[in-house]
């Protein structure tokens, strides 16, 4: 079994749509989770990390359900500029970091 | 500044052939990563190095080794190009610490393309 898994998609979602996206875990002593952003051809972005009691960052919400070992990304009045690949990241004990396959989303004006 | 830079962006060269790619942070991180993805997208862990452990993934060919003369870098050495070495490899870096929280800074990738 993987130790993340995500739905790759592809996500095609017009402007100002909302859009989740899923991604689970297998470990469960996993201690940090976050999401990454990917545009094409480029190097993985930090987009924000995951608290356990979920946290917003202007259109973006993340939440982390530790009992079914899954983190959720939901992003609001979708933008253009929002198409990317959005890649879920979990680190264990000993900092070793997983990601996922990534989920890529296309925003369609 | 930037945080994680790695060289060349760029490389293209024959197969058979011997190459490094660098890469150094001024982050002051303890953890330093080499990944592999190829054209399918996926980000493959290669190595993890700090200056107590290098962690290697056992599917990673023997050819390719890291070296790290110091805390702020850790270059790729390959030996013996192959065509399936064709990819974008990034370096990144994080900190290290129990429940440290610390997400990885990538560096912006070498495209290795291999004739």
């Amino acid at each position: 079994r993987k130790e993340v898994e995500q739905d790759p998609g592809p996500f095609n979602v017009p402007e100002g749509a909302t859009v989740a996206f899923n991604c689970t875990y297998s470990n469960s002593a996993s201690q940090s989770f976050f999401w990454y952003r990917q545009d094409c051809r480029k190097e993985p972005k930090l987009l924000m990390s995951v608290y356990s009691s979920g946290n917003e960052d202007g259109r973006f919400t993340a939440q982390l359900n530790r009992a079914s070992q899954y983190i959720s990304l939901l992003i609001r009045d979708s933008k253009l500029s929002d198409s990317a690949t959005y890649l879920c990241v979990v680190t264990t004990p000993g900092n070793q970091f997983y990601f996922g396959t990534g989920t890529s989303l296309t925003v369609i004006p | 500044d930037t945080a994680v830079s790695q060289t060349p962006k760029y490389l293209v060269t024959q197969m058979g052939n011997d190459k490094s790619i660098k890469c150094e942070q001024n982050l002051g991180h303890d953890t330093m990563y080499w990944y592999k993805q190829d054209s399918k997208k996926f980000l493959k862990i290669m190595f993890s190095y700090n200056n107590k452990e290098l962690i290697i993934n056992e599917t990673v060919p023997n050819r390719f080794s890291p070296k790290s003369p110091d805390k702020a870098h850790l270059n790729l050495h390959i030996n013996s190009l192959e065509l399936g070495d064709s990819a974008v490899y990034f370096c990144a870096s994080s900190a290290l610490g129990p429940n440290s929280n610390q997400p990885q800074h990538f560096g912006d990738g070498t495209r290795l393309s291999i004739l």
